[in-house]
């Protein structure tokens, strides 16, 4: 368990209304992303942090931001919601073991649905 | 953009048999991971390749990293319905710590 908590869980909203995705880590791990799941399309990495107010942008950034004010949250913010962001959302921590690379943990999802 | 390609998508056997998931790239990767991910869940880590030619077992799990660190695959012997689940294969490249993602083999292996 690496103590990651991903909330809301499940979350249903307009098309154009703001959503905000929130991760919790209790393991003080310096790393932190939001991927997004697709059928067909694997993981992909939207933003990801690597300290606090230090984030940059991944491979699907259009259309959301991110924030990280305290080392054990990132927020994964949608100004303007829209159907293609219909999605799984998954935040993940990184921590660095000795000689075996970058070992991820995994949340536990937050489903979205914009309708 | 670094590309990771899965094969086969789907994969459907029976309990005893045999399997391979391969997992190619056109770019070099400096490791490779291997997941599994069940329905409802996250992704969990099976394994991590790091050396060219690397073989890591995991019980009835053979993991096989490429020569080159371009590919990788994944042999499972005696399949069982436990086994039932998404692999994702996953390559790290650059300083950012950042992994590329396969799109996944969903495997399922029936009684």
């Amino acid at each position: 368990d690496a103590g990651i908590t991903q909330s809301p869980r499940h979350k249903v909203t307009e098309t154009g209304t703001p959503v905000t995705l929130r991760c919790h880590q209790t393991e003080n791990h310096r790393y932190m992303y939001w991927y997004r799941q697709d059928p067909g399309h694997g993981l992909r990495l939207i933003h990801y942090s690597y300290g606090v107010k230090d984030t940059d942008k991944g491979e699907v950034s259009d259309g959301y931001s991110v924030s990280r004010s305290k080392t054990e949250d990132f927020l994964l913010t949608l100004e303007s919601a829209t159907s293609s962001q219909t999605s799984v959302y998954f935040c993940a921590i990184s921590e660095r073991g000795e000689g075996s690379g970058n070992t991820i943990y995994f949340g536990e999802g937050s489903w979205l649905t914009v309708v | 953009t670094q590309l990771l390609e899965q094969s086969p998508q789907f994969l459907s056997i029976q309990e005893g048999e045999n399997l391979t998931v391969y997992c190619n790239s056109s770019s070099v990767f400096s490791s490779l991971q291997w997941y599994r991910q069940e329905p409802g869940e996250g992704p969990v880590l099976l394994v991590t390749v790091v050396t060219g030619g690397e073989v890591k077992k995991l019980k009835r799990l053979t993991f096989q990293f490429g020569d080159a660190r371009k590919d990788s695959s994944l042999h499972i012997t005696a399949a069982q319905p436990g086994d039932t689940g998404l692999y994702l294969c996953a390559g790290e490249s650059g300083s950012a710590r950042q992994l590329t993602f396969g799109s996944g083999t969903q495997l399922t292996v029936l009684p």
